[in-house]
């Protein structure tokens, strides 16, 4: 398995422009998280899904950000406008809920820069 | 909720030093304990975990008791490596989701 692959690697986009970031879990597995990391705040989750359906989208930090996950194989965080805030590293992760031991596999990460 | 707190880093050793790096839980109940790390440039991976009160996780050389009465996942290697320069999570699951909470990473870096 390759493992969770996340595209792109890097971002650079302006301000006020709409970003997509991508995901495709590792197959079988059956929850998808979408984290944040940076400096001031480190880890946060934003939203996870189970079977394709969102769960628990609380730590979205505002309308402007949206996920989807039309199916199995893959997902996308949506930030539409970015502003430089947005800044961050985003990593993708799934799991399988068949193992009670949360055993997460990540993705490499999307480094953004928003300027 | 439940939350986690490590040590503030970086911790900086010498080759063969041992290492540990603190970590302390708040939590309802005795949810399961985790470490990640990540190195530099990638996501992070699962390096052990404890299951239940005085397990004892271990991988790689690296070892984490599970201690209900202080609290405490600790981790530790009696002799690092510059290859285990790396960020440390200490990890346990939300209250009442599925979702993991993150400690704040302690930054290792070992010299030569």
């Amino acid at each position: 398995d390759a493992g969770v692959i996340q595209s792109p690697r890097h971002e650079v986009t302006e301000m006020g422009q709409e970003v997509t970031l991508r995901c495709k879990p590792i197959s079988g597995h059956d929850y998808l998280f979408w984290y944040r990391q940076t400096m001031m705040r480190g880890l946060e989750l934003l939203i996870y899904f189970n079977n394709n359906v969102p769960i628990d989208d609380s730590g979205m930090p505002e309308d402007r950000f949206s996920a989807k996950m039309p199916n199995a194989s893959f997902s996308t965080l949506k930030i539409q406008p970015s502003e430089p805030r947005d800044s961050a590293v985003y990593f993708c992760a799934s799991s399988s809920g068949a193992r009670k031991n949360y055993g997460y596999t990540f993705g490499s990460g999307t480094r953004l820069t928003v300027v | 909720g439940n939350s986690v707190t490590q040590m503030e880093g970086p911790v900086t050793l010498s080759e063969e030093a041992f290492l540990t790096i603190n970590c302390t839980y708040t939590a309802t109940g005795y949810p399961s304990l985790f470490w990640y790390v990540q190195y530099p440039g990638e996501g992070l991976q699962l390096l052990l975990k404890a299951t239940k009160a005085d397990d004892k996780g271990s991988n790689k050389g690296f070892e984490a008791t599970y201690r209900k009465e202080t609290t405490s996942f600790h981790l530790e290697k009696g002799s690092v490596q510059v290859s285990d320069s790396a960020v440390y999570f200490c990890a346990l699951p939300d209250t009442g989701r599925r979702a993991l909470t993150f400690g704040s990473g302690t930054r290792l870096q070992v010299q030569p």
